[in-house]
């Protein structure tokens, strides 16, 4: 059964704070995503990587970081929590079936997400 | 810019059928997804279409025009664990998925 894997379900942060969200893999994956999802919104791409160490910009990439060094681990960094950052975070990987920047032709698996309060 | 149009939210009867509706305009089109997502859970893939027609699978079926840059998900004989979100995403030209903000199913007996 495949599995993508995030390391927290609540987080409640205080402002200012360095915070960490991890998701892990097991499908041998290229390609993982970072979104967030708001009321009202669409999912929106942070970050995404195509490969170890390779990381790409999404659409609201501003206030954030990732980290790839293995090839199923990749991890969202807020360098300084601000409460307009508070949201569900989801993350997802996918099999490189062409070579493009944060594509796939074919279904994404999603972590279950977390849902960060920043106060 | 570019745009992906559903619903926020329809109602309909256990053991009916629903159509949810999704518009987009995109710089190119390479496919389109539906997710389902329950409460509080992850997104799960439903159906991709990337030629114009029908894909039917059990008791949903998905439908894309790409002149009328129009598609629709069909669910029949509707269950009360068919309530939860339902999500259009189109990929564009650059391979990039762009989302439509999901429609909320709210089956009632």
């Amino acid at each position: 059964d495949v599995k993508v894997t995030q390391s927290s379900r609540y987080l409640v942060k205080r402002t200012g704070e360095k915070v960490f969200l991890e998701c892990v893999q097991d499908m041998d994956h290229e390609n993982m995503f970072w979104y967030r999802q708001d009321p009202g919104l669409g999912l929106r791409l942070i970050y995404f990587s195509y490969d170890v160490k390779m990381k790409e910009k999404g659409d609201i990439p501003e206030g954030y970081s990732v980290s790839r060094e293995k090839k199923e681990r990749f991890s969202l960094i807020l360098e300084s929590a601000s409460t307009n950052q508070t949201s569900m975070y989801l993350c997802a990987s996918s099999p490189a079936q062409e070579w493009s920047q944060g594509a796939f032709n074919t279904e994404a698996f999603f972590g279950q997400g977390t849902r960060l309060t920043v106060v | 810019g570019q745009n992906i149009d559903q619903p926020t939210e329809m109602t309909a009867t256990e053991g009916a059928i629903v159509q949810i509706n999704c518009t987009y305009q995109t710089s190119g089109f390479n496919g389109l997804f539906w997710y389902q997502q329950h409460a509080g859970e992850a997104p799960t893939f439903l159906s991709y279409n990337v030629l114009d027609g029908l894909e039917e699978k059990g008791r949903f079926s998905s439908f894309l025009s790409r002149s009328k840059g129009y598609s629709y998900l069909l669910l029949k004989e509707l269950q009360m664990k068919d309530s939860a979100s339902y999500l259009c995403a189109v990929k564009d030209s650059n391979y990039q998925l762009i989302w439509g903000a999901g429609t909320k199913l709210i089956i009632k007996p």
